[in-house]
């Protein structure tokens, strides 16, 4: 089975332009995440999905929005991409949502915003 | 505020044993992760504990300290493919993942 996974693997972007980055499951979890991750600073949740049709904000929200129309897929959107949007972004999904349950990552989108 | 605290980066050798600190702060505690990741690649999970005491899985361990917010991961028999990076993440009463910034472990020879 495939998991997880996440495209594209690397993009540069214009600041000011919109980008969405794809996230696909196939483990019919319920729960979904994306995930940033900058040098020197722990994983930092930016949305959260606890089940298809809900979404929930996370630590770090402002400038992205999700959208989980399905239970396999959990898009983030940028609308008007600003270079501190740099970074690797990680989706995750588990199985139950505020349990205890593994979150099992996707293989990462690294973003650079010029 | 959370927070969860563990050292940057640590060396070992090969063959040795390796044990790598986290000290956490959350707003309640539903338990601990570890999770290794190599560079470039996704975190993968290694060990949750909730309980206090040592959970043992083949080459790693994993501590828990309910009342000293603490955690340690013993590596043993190191081998070059432990080279990584390895994260701890307590799940706080929101059962919502407060991450660590990672220890880059490096193995020498």
């Amino acid at each position: 089975t495939a998991g997880i996974t996440q495209a594209p693997t690397s993009q540069i972007l214009a600041a000011g332009r919109s980008m969405t980055l794809r996230c696909t499951q196939d483990m019919r979890h319920n729960a979904m995440y994306w995930y940033r991750q900058d040098l020197g600073l722990g994983l930092r949740l930016i949305h959260y999905s606890n089940t298809a049709g809900t979404t929930g904000k996370g630590e770090v929200p402002d400038g992205y929005s999700v959208s989980r129309a399905n239970t396999d897929d959990f898009p983030l959107t940028l609308a008007s991409a600003v270079p501190s949007q740099t970074s690797v972004y990680f989706c995750a999904s588990s199985d139950s949502p505020q349990s205890t349950d593994t979150q099992y990552f996707g293989p990462g989108t690294r973003l650079t915003v010029l | 505020g959370q927070n969860i605290d563990q050292p940057t980066e640590m060396t070992a050798t090969e063959g040795a044993i390796v044990q790598i600190n986290c000290t956490y702060q959350t707003s309640g505690f539903n338990g601990l992760f570890w999770y290794q990741q190599h560079a470039g690649e996704a975190p993968t999970f290694l060990s949750y504990n909730v309980l206090d005491g040592l959970e043992e899985k083949g080459r790693f361990s994993s501590f828990l300290s309910r009342s000293k917010g603490y955690s340690y991961l013993l590596l043993k028999e190191l081998q070059m493919k432990d080279s990584a990076s390895y994260l701890c993440a307590a799940l706080d009463s929101n059962y919502q993942l407060i991450w660590g910034a990672g220890t880059k472990l490096i193995i020498k020879p």
